[in-house]
C-alpha cells in the first residue's frame, strides 16, 4: 500500500504532557499538509510544507504546535502541554506539485488525540 | 468566517435513486473544487473534483455541478448504493495550497 500513513492511529494522554504524531506521505509527493478535525466539522488546515520548507501556518497553530519535514519526506507534528481543548483528529495529506492533478490532496488515516 | 458551506447536515434517499449534495462558497477567488467521502475512524478519500473554468464533471456514476455566478456547486450520485452511506465533505482550494472545507453531510442510502 503506497498511500499516506499517519502514527499513531490513536492517542490518550493527560492534559499538560506533550505528544508527537508522524506522518509518511505518498513517496512522489512534494507537498505535505496537516489538518484537524474535530465533531462535526470539516478539517481545518493547520500548516503545510513543500519540500522541507514550511510555507504557510495557520492561526489556530499556537506556540505550543510545531511541525517540521527535515528531509522533505516524513513530517512530524509536536503538541506541547496539551490542554483538553486539543482533543481532535489529526489528518495529514499529501499532493503533487505540478501534473493535472496537483489540486488533489490524498489523506491518510488520521491519529485520534484524546487529552483527559 | 465560512468560507464554504454545506447547509444539509443530513440527506436520506433509497437505494437507487438519485442523491444530490449541495455546497455554497463565498471566496470568488477559489479556483478549484473538491468531494471527498469519510467513513467514521477513517481519513477522507477523494471523490471528484472540477475546476472553476468548467461547469460539470463526471466520473461513473458520481457528477459534480458548478454555477459560478450563483457560487454553488453540487454533487449527484446515480444510481445510490448502500456504500454510498457516508459523511460527504466539499472543499474548494485558491492556488493549489490550503483545502478550506465545509462541514459536511451525512448520506444514508436506505434499502
Amino acid at each position: 500500500d503506497t498511500g499516506v500513513s499517519q502514527d499513531p492511529r490513536h492517542k490518550i494522554t493527560k492534559r499538560g504532557q506533550n505528544v508527537t504524531f508522524r506522518c509518511d506521505p505518498i513517496s512522489e509527493h512534494n507537498r505535505l499538509y496537516w489538518y484537524r478535525q474535530t465533531l462535526g466539522q470539516g478539517p481545518e488546515f493547520l500548516t503545510y510544507f513543500q519540500n522541507e520548507a514550511q510555507l504557510e501556518k495557520s492561526r489556530l497553530l499556537s506556540d505550543r504546535f510545531s511541525a517540521e519535514r527535515p528531509k522533505g519526506s516524513f513530517s512530524t507534528l509536536e503538541i506541547q502541554r496539551t490542554e483538553q481543548g486539543d482533543s481532535a483528529m489529526y489528518l495529514c495529506a499529501s499532493s503533487r506539485r505540478g501534473g493535472s492533478s496537483y489540486n488533489e490532496q490524498f489523506f491518510g488515516p488520521g491519529t485520534r488525540l484524546t487529552v483527559l | 468566517d465560512q468560507q464554504v458551506k454545506q447547509n444539509s447536515p443530513s440527506l436520506s434517499v433509497q437505494e437507487g435513486r438519485i442523491s444530490i449534495l449541495n455546497c455554497d462558497y463565498t471566496n470568488s477567488m477559489f479556483d478549484y473544487f473538491l468531494w471527498y467521502k469519510k467513513y467514521p475512524a477513517e481519513g477522507p478519500t477523494f471523490l471528484i473534483s472540477i475546476s472553476s473554468i468548467k461547469d460539470k464533471n463526471e466520473d461513473g456514476r458520481f457528477t459534480v455541478f458548478l454555477n459560478k455566478s450563483a457560487k454553488h456547486l453540487s454533487l449527484h450520485i446515480v444510481p445510490s448504493q448502500p456504500g454510498d452511506s457516508a459523511v460527504y465533505f466539499c472543499a474548494a482550494i485558491q492556488g493549489a495550497q490550503k483545502l478550506v472545507f465545509g462541514q459536511g453531510t451525512r448520506l444514508t442510502i436506505n434499502p
